[in-house]
């Protein structure tokens, strides 16, 4: 049963606006969130992480929000750039273990 | 560069063949992974090691072998494989300490694997 759903499989955004992507999970004993981004004939590269123990996350133009109650979490980025285009890897993991669980991708298309 | 090497980068085999993915992590880490991603699925874990002990086998069929000589290397020995097993292969690392000082996962660049 999928831990980890990214329910959009992809999304269009125009360059300088902003870029929201969505995640949900259903383990309550994941504590640590992560996305990644992958780019066609490469691996997932890390991108920005949240701990259970905060509700947002800032790393320049990336931003995750975490709502525990909603067991949701999303990524901001803002402004968009067309180099941001990739699929973005939503992930968790739970503090007795440390294998990550992704959810399924979704594809961004920044367009100029 | 991730300080995770993956090799061969494309591999196509008969279903008859043997064959190994082989990785290499530079990063100092103690727990190495096994993903495969199809189209349209997400990453599933394969096999995780730690420690150079395997830890976790995700219920994958006996055709996929792992080996962990070291904590910075890992193979995945292929053999009598079926098209449907064509995918990515990713390579990945961690530190892992309990809780305490984890790092996130490093991945390598995948072996595009096509099972003919």
């Amino acid at each position: 049963d999928q831990q980890v759903k990214q329910n959009s499989p992809s999304l269009s955004v125009q360059e300088g606006r902003i870029s929201i992507l969505n995640c949900d999970y259903t383990n309550s004993m994941f504590d640590y969130f992560l996305w990644y981004k992958k780019y066609p004939a490469e691996g997932p590269t890390f991108l920005i992480s949240i701990s259970s123990i905060k509700d947002k996350n800032e790393d320049g133009r990336f931003t995750v929000f975490l709502n525990k109650s909603a067991k949701h979490l999303s990524l901001h980025i803002v402004p968009s750039q067309p180099g941001d285009s990739a699929v973005y890897f939503c992930a968790a993991k739970g503090n007795s273990g440390y294998a990550l669980n992704f959810g399924k991708g979704t594809s961004l298309l920044v367009t100029p | 560069e991730t300080g995770v090497t993956q090799t061969p980068r494309h591999l196509v085999m008969g279903m008859t063949n043997k064959k190994s993915l082989k990785c290499e992590q530079h990063l100092g880490h103690n727990a190495m992974y096994w993903y495969k991603q199809s189209a349209k699925k997400p990453l599933e874990l394969m096999f995780v090691y730690n420690f150079k002990e395997q830890t976790e086998n995700n219920s994958v069929p006996s055709r996929f072998s792992p080996e962990c000589p070291n904590s910075s290397h890992l193979f995945l020995h292929l053999h009598t494989l079926q098209p449907e097993d064509s995918a990515l292969y990713l390579c990945a690392s961690s530190h892992w300490g309990g809780g305490r000082g984890d790092t996130e996962a490093f991945f390598g660049q995948g072996t595009r694997l096509t099972v003919v």
